[in-house]
């Protein structure tokens, strides 16, 4: 089974308009963490941010957002007034803790390709 | 401070060859993991060094192998490539084995299989 699922394949919008990406994972673990990473043309992984499962607290990094609910096992990202340079491929990744035999590695979700036209 | 580096950033093998893939971790690290992306997919992990041993594996056959030096650079070796190894490989850094922070990646080596 999939840990992590990004329903999302592709979205484009329009420079300025806010945009949301979704992330839905599963997981056993009472201890986990949650991360985000930027994809750019280039091929490396930016990281955006890392949550862990005791911390619901929603964050704000400038026009970044996330959202991470339990309740629903979803961590999303927002984009507010979206620019051109926001285009790019974005990962949710989950790290689970407790697994002796795991720990470390990151499961991704297949990514969703964000475009932002001028 | 030089990140995470890679190479080749690209090459092109037949099936049935053998590829043998570089990464230099970041600096100060000493943990290093592989991962797989194939077009269209996310990142697949195959294997993660820590102390020049293979400490975790992915759902990988025994084709892939890798290899951490003392230095904690690292190689990954794919023996009898078939058209589906086609794929960008990323390398990953980290300090310790328990890392349950940032990964720092490389761009990658993108390996095409014909």
């Amino acid at each position: 089974a999939q840990k992590v699922t990004q329903a999302q394949t592709e979205i484009s919008v329009v420079e300025k308009e806010d945009v949301t990406l979704d992330c839905v994972y599963e997981t056993r673990d009472t201890t986990y963490y949650l991360f985000w990473y930027k994809q750019p043309p280039s091929g490396e992984l930016v990281f955006l941010i890392r949550r862990n499962s005791f911390d619901e607290q929603n964050e704000i990094s400038g026009r970044y957002s996330w959202n991470f609910q339990k309740s629903t096992s979803s961590f999303n990202f927002t984009i507010t007034a979206s620019q051109v340079v926001d285009s790019a491929v974005y990962f949710c990744a989950l790290s689970e803790a407790s697994r002796g035999s795991t720990l470390g590695r990151l499961y991704f979700g297949r990514g969703t390709q964000l475009t932002v036209w001028p | 401070d030089a990140g995470v580096t890679q190479s080749p950033t690209h090459l092109i093998k037949t099936r049935g060859q053998q590829v043998t893939l570089r990464c230099s971790p970041k600096s100060g690290h000493d943990t290093v993991s592989w991962y797989q992306q194939a077009l269209g997919q996310g990142p697949q992990f195959i294997f993660q060094y820590y102390e020049e041993e293979e400490r975790q594996r992915g759902n990988f056959p025994d084709r892939f192998s890798g290899h951490q030096f003392p230095n904690y650079s690292s190689e990954l070796n794919v023996n009898a490539l078939l058209l589906g190894d086609s794929a960008l490989y990323l390398c990953a850094s980290s300090l310790g084995r328990v890392n349950t922070g940032e990964l720092f990646f490389g761009e990658g080596s993108r390996l095409t299989v014909l």
